[in-house]
């Protein structure tokens, strides 16, 4: 299975909701990426996840909160987002440690879109 | 800041034309370039890694070559075909341990017209 699947494929929220976005694979991968894509810009880098721990964050606002319950899993926690906060969200995943083959090559979930109303 | 610039933007071509795209990034620090196709509502999907300067990859009628001495990678399809319409994206990789981060390029849009 070399699936990366993402739910919900869409969500509206109000400002002042809370809601969760959700990243699922099980290809063994312990290295675990959220990226925020805007319209007609790059992917950006929000979290990297290494063996379940957090390992980088690029400086993102609080009102995003990740989390990995287990190797599996990646989760983005949603709470008092603004308007400018809608966005594709990406979550990917790849194997931890460079080999001759992969280079960390990523496998990308097909992303949320966010709408913040 | 790692800046990763490709062009063109955008790209309109007849089915059966042969086109490329350029990938432009920082010659420092090079670890790998990465490159990846990505169809409106699916996945980005990786096509290639490159890691070795004059690295040529091939698969079917995609192929890619790497100058990281003067930081540039071209990607090239022969024979375009309507199902190669897609952003094709780039994304630098620079040496920063066992999760390396992948700086990407806006990406060129390439349309393929029957």
């Amino acid at each position: 299975d070399t699936e990366v699947t993402q739910t919900p494929k869409h969500l509206v929220m109000g400002m002042t909701n809370k809601k969760s976005l959700k990243c699922e694979q099980h290809m063994g991968h312990r290295a675990m990426y959220w990226y925020k894509q805007k319209a007609k810009k790059p992917p950006e880098l929000m979290f990297v996840y290494s063996y379940e721990k957090l390992s980088i964050n690029e400086s993102v606002p609080s009102r995003f909160s990740p989390e990995c319950p287990n190797s599996s899993l990646l989760n983005l926690h949603l709470h008092a987002l603004q308007p400018e906060d809608s966005a594709l969200y990406l979550c990917a995943s790849s194997p931890i440690a460079p080999s001759s083959d992969s280079y960390n090559e990523q496998f990308f979930g097909p992303g949320t879109r966010l709408t913040v109303l | 800041i790692l800046n990763v610039e490709q062009s063109p933007q955008s790209l309109h071509v007849q089915e059966g034309d042969s086109t490329n795209f350029t990938c432009s990034f920082p010659s420092s620090n090079f670890y790998a370039l990465h490159w990846y196709r990505w169809e409106t509502a699916k996945s980005p999907e990786a096509l290639f890694v490159m890691t070795l300067n004059g690295d040529e990859k091939k698969k079917g009628r995609i192929s890619a070559t790497l100058n990281t001495k003067e930081g540039y990678s071209y990607l090239y399809i022969k024979g375009s075909q309507p199902e190669d319409s897609a952003t094709y994206l780039c994304a630098f990789m620079d040496y920063g341990g066992a999760t390396n981060k992948l700086i990407f390029g806006t990406g060129t849009l390439l349309a393929v017209q029957p």
